[in-house]
């Protein structure tokens, strides 16, 4: 499957705890996404690289939530110190450059459970 | 800031009849509308967009501009077309997509 690859699919952490999601983009795509979903609700955009530079942040990445792509290619979310409330599924999506279309292309992302 | 309704949750539609999924958006400029489907055990996935003006799988949506609405329409539902279906805006050269909350399309046999 050369689709976009979320690691681990399913995180199931104690409140207080550090987790970090790892994203590979599908190749040669050089922008690349993270969203949350949580139930009953579509997803909602926490940040967006192009290549290594972290290019927007939305307002619901709390200090407790950092994303990395230091070489361009894959990108990590870690979130410190879980709180019940960052429960939900996260995903991670790219497209390639030059991609007039604004179509995203999804992975199959990682839930995550804060018990 | 840029919203996306669609107001129903659940709709269910026999197979062969019409289906219309509703969107309702707010953005003052020119936005980019979208639909993105996710079958069962598969990724969301781009169904279509606006600017193609293409039919994809029996499926055409038409921006109105007056209503704010971006309707997704199919004339004869197939039982492949159960699935959930998200609305989704981008203002022109921003990055981030607005998706409002989905409708859950179930195809009654």
């Amino acid at each position: 499957d050369t689709g976009v690859s979320q690691d681990p699919r399913h995180k199931i952490t104690k409140r207080g705890q550090n987790v970090t999601f790892r994203c590979d983009p599908i190749s040669e795509h050089n922008r690349l996404y993270w969203y949350r979903q949580t139930l009953g609700q579509g997803p909602e955009f926490l940040t967006y690289f192009q290549n290594e530079a972290q290019l927007e942040k939305s307002r619901l990445l709390s200090d407790r939530f950092s994303a990395e792509r230091p070489k361009g290619s894959f990108s990590t979310l870690e979130i410190q110190r879980t709180e019940q409330g960052d429960s939900a599924m996260y995903l991670c999506a790219s497209r390639p450059r030059g991609q007039n279309t604004g179509e995203l292309f999804f992975g199959e992302g990682s839930r995550l459970t804060v018990l | 800031a840029q919203r996306v309704t669609q107001p129903e949750k659940l709709l269910s539609v026999f197979k062969g009849a019409p289906v219309e999924l509703k969107c309702n958006y707010s953005y003052s400029g020119s936005p980019e509308l979208f639909w993105y489907v996710q079958y069962s055990r598969q990724r969301l996935q781009l169904l279509l967009r606006h600017i193609s003006r293409e039919s994809i799988k029996g499926f055409t949506a038409d921006l109105n501009k007056g209503e704010t609405s971006f309707h997704l329409k199919k004339p004869f539902a197939q039982e492949e077309d159960s699935a959930m279906y998200y609305c989704a805006l981008k203002r022109f050269g921003n990055e981030k997509l607005t998706f409002g909350t989905g409708t859950r399309l179930t195809i009654i046999p």
